[in-house]
């Protein structure tokens, strides 16, 4: 079945550090990937995404490019803020559900990202 | 324009019993998705619902079901609560213009329920 594996926290970094979360995902088809964000306390906003094969999705200083040769969409950004520190998660669109609607989101576990100043 | 809204933010309820969560759609979204997220855990695909019906499930029990108004609001339900049904519920809304286009999931804050 379809399923994400994620580089798991916690992580601390200190501010303008260089971040990567690596993410890997199994799946059947092409599948559409994404990077979420989750500040404490809200629900979940998307970050990034990437339909295809060799997209580079880019937001807010964050890139990934979607790697179909080694099943990755790892996420990085060159200089973290302390405004970064979050829980990122990695996902992935499933198979269409059966009358349209929108893709299922499958999720990897999430990783906690603190920045000191 | 109004984001996806959930109500209630916290709720405990004891093993057993039954409860209601609420999710309002951003304005003018048709589409409706439940989530559960365990602590440390990813969101977990529960069920969607389109056009007011049920079009798709995870694997979740029937005794997670769900409502989808004409307004595009939206229920879960869970009876017979179990201790591990402890999580946070989201709920996330699109917009679903054309089959097979890809379409935002906006997601709500989340109500966290607490089974004892």
């Amino acid at each position: 079945g379809n399923s994400v594996t994620q580089m798991e926290g916690p992580v601390t970094l200190s501010e303008e550090a260089f971040l990567t979360i690596n993410c890997t995902y199994t799946a059947t088809g092409y599948p559409s990937l994404f990077w979420y964000v989750q500040y404490p306390g809200e629900g979940l906003q998307l970050l990034l995404k990437a339909t295809k094969a060799d997209d580079k999705g880019s937001n807010k200083g964050f890139e990934a490019t979607y790697r179909k040769e080694t099943t990755s969409f790892h996420l990085e950004k060159g200089s973290v803020q302390v405004s970064d520190s979050a829980v990122y998660f990695c996902a992935l669109s499933a198979d269409s559900l059966t009358q349209g609607g929108s893709e299922k989101l499958v999720f990897g576990k999430g990783m906690k990202l603190t920045v000191n100043p | 324009e109004t984001g996806v809204t959930q109500s209630p933010t916290h709720l405990i309820k004891t093993r057993g019993q039954q409860v209601t969560l609420r999710c309002s759609s951003q304005s003018g979204h048709n589409t409706v998705s439940w989530y559960q997220q365990a602590l440390g855990q990813g969101p977990q695909f529960i069920f969607q619902y389109y056009r007011e019906e049920e079009n798709g499930r995870g694997n979740f029990p029937p005794r997670f079901s769900g409502l989808q108004f004409p307004n595009y609001s939206s229920e879960l339900n869970v009876n017979a609560l179990e201790l591990d049904d402890s999580a946070l519920y989201l709920c996330a809304s699109s917009l679903v213009v054309a089959e097979g286009s890809y379409n935002e999931q906006f997601f709500g804050p989340g109500t966290r329920l607490t089974v004892l």
